[in-house]
């Protein structure tokens, strides 16, 4: 089955900066790979996703590359806002067999330092 | 807005009482899934229902069941909770299978 690991597990970054966390797969044949943002005592949300056609997605401060050759995705955020502080969590999938479930890395705490 | 809505936000059982947790969804989604997720860890996946088609991960408990009366809303039911079972269970939908996936808010369990 598919393997996600997420590095770094907690992240300090001064407001303003940017903040970066990487993941690498095990599967080369996922192809969908959506990252959640998950504060305290709430649900996962979609920032952003990416699918294996694709290497790179931006949307405003926030965005995704994928080296599908080296099976890893990273998140980028710029400019970084106290409100970004937040667990995040990267994922892949593939999205075309059926049954196939979600699977999720370790998780990034970002905390953003005013 | 067309959302994902667990009920109770928060829930309070005691040590073997069966407790049932609610999700609906207004995405007319067919896809609905119940995920655990313990602190510090990622959402676990029990089970999925795809339509009416129940599909239980292998390693989920039997005393963790789940029903879909119909295409908006799901239930999951802890037959009798332990101590262990003390977490915050979401549900998601997907308009398809292996098509993104949206998280309601949750509901904290606590286990007397």
């Amino acid at each position: 089955g598919e393997n996600v690991e997420q590095h770094p597990s907690t992240l300090s970054v001064q407001e303003g900066d940017s903040a970066v966390i990487k993941c690498t797969y095990s599967d080369s044949a996922s192809n969908y790979f959506p990252w959640y943002k998950q504060e305290l005592g709430k649900g996962p949300q979609l920032i952003i996703d990416i699918r294996s056609n694709v290497g790179e997605k931006k949307d405003q401060r926030i965005a995704v590359t994928l080296n599908k050759t080296a099976k890893h995705f990273s998140l980028h955020i710029t400019e970084t806002q106290p409100e970004d502080s937040a667990v995040y969590f990267c994922a892949a999938i593939r999205s075309n067999f059926g049954n196939e479930k979600l699977t999720f890395g370790t998780g990034t705490r970002l905390t953003i330092i005013p | 807005d067309a959302m994902v809505i667990q009920n109770p936000r928060y829930q309070v059982t005691q040590f073997g009482k069966p407790v049932t947790l609610s999700c609906s969804q207004t995405l007319n989604h067919n896809v609905m899934y119940w995920y655990q997720q313990k602190s510090s860890q990622a959402p676990k996946l029990l089970f999925h229902y795809y339509d009416k088609d129940f599909n239980n991960e292998a390693d989920t408990p039997d005393n963790f069941q789940s029903r879909r009366p119909n295409t908006s809303f799901c239930f999951l039911d802890i037959r009798s909770p332990g101590l262990g079972d003390a977490a915050m269970y979401l549900c998601a939908t997907s308009r398809d299978k292996g098509d993104t996936q949206y998280f309601g808010p949750g509901t904290r369990l606590t286990v007397l």
